[in-house]
């Protein structure tokens, strides 16, 4: 069965830290690895989307990284603002496969405290 | 942000008692999906549509029906609710279901479900 399984599952970071969150998989093959952020009371929305052949894809101060040998996925937050505190989903994408078959990881929770 | 509206945002309902949860959208999107969060878990699927009046069960659908009547509606009705079923549940639309990059899953804000 596919496996996403994200680290830490909470952190506390202060403001203006950098911080990472790492992404665990056994899917194989995927087409591709998204990142969403979801905020207390709200819907995930995309953060970043990477094919398997890319290494890093930037938003902003959010930066993902994708080893595919290792199958790890990393974000990089730099420079935390408060409203970065959030719940941080990694999803990884089978390939050929349709949004009826995602598996979600359990997410990380950070908190940026001022 | 894509156009998601979900129905109530918060219910409270007793153990045994018949709920429907709408997803309304104005995207014309052709897929739309439910998935409940709970904690401790990743959003799992309970339904999902590829059309009007097309749909299918997804990993957690047992207690729950969905029907799409229209484009823009789709319904998640707890037959008989029960406390399990108490949850965040969430709405999703797609254009395409090939997980393109170019077809981005869109989220709604959710409804809170508590049953007693």
């Amino acid at each position: 069965k596919n496996q996403v399984e994200q680290s830490p599952q909470s952190l506390i970071i202060l403001e203006g830290k950098n911080c990472t969150l790492q992404c665990n998989y056994t899917v194989s093959p995927f087409s591709n690895l998204r990142w969403y952020k979801q905020d207390t009371g709200r819907g995930p929305v995309s953060l970043t989307i990477m094919t398997f052949s890319e290494n890093t894809k930037s938003n902003g101060r959010y930066t993902a990284t994708l080893d595919a040998d290792t199958k790890q996925s990393s974000l990089h937050i730099t420079a935390s603002q408060l409203s970065d505190s959030a719940s941080y989903i990694c999803v990884v994408i089978p390939t050929n496969s349709g949004y009826s078959t995602l598996t979600f990881g359990k997410g990380t929770m950070l908190l940026v405290s001022p | 942000d894509a156009g998601i509206t979900q129905s109530p945002r918060h219910k409270v309902t007793e153990t045994g008692t018949p709920v429907t949860l709408r997803c309304h959208q104005t995207e014309n999107h052709r897929y739309m999906y439910w998935y409940r969060q709970d904690p401790g878990h990743g959003l799992r699927l309970i339904h999902y549509s590829y059309g009007v009046k097309d749909t299918d069960k997804g990993e957690v659908s047992d207690g729950y029906s969905v029907s799409r009547s229209k484009t823009e509606d789709f319904l998640l009705t707890l037959e008989s609710a029960t406390s399990s079923q108490t949850s965040v549940y969430f709405c999703a639309i797609s254009e395409w279901d090939r997980t393109g990059i170019n077809s981005p899953l869109h989220f709604g804000n959710g409804t809170r479900l508590t049953v007693t």
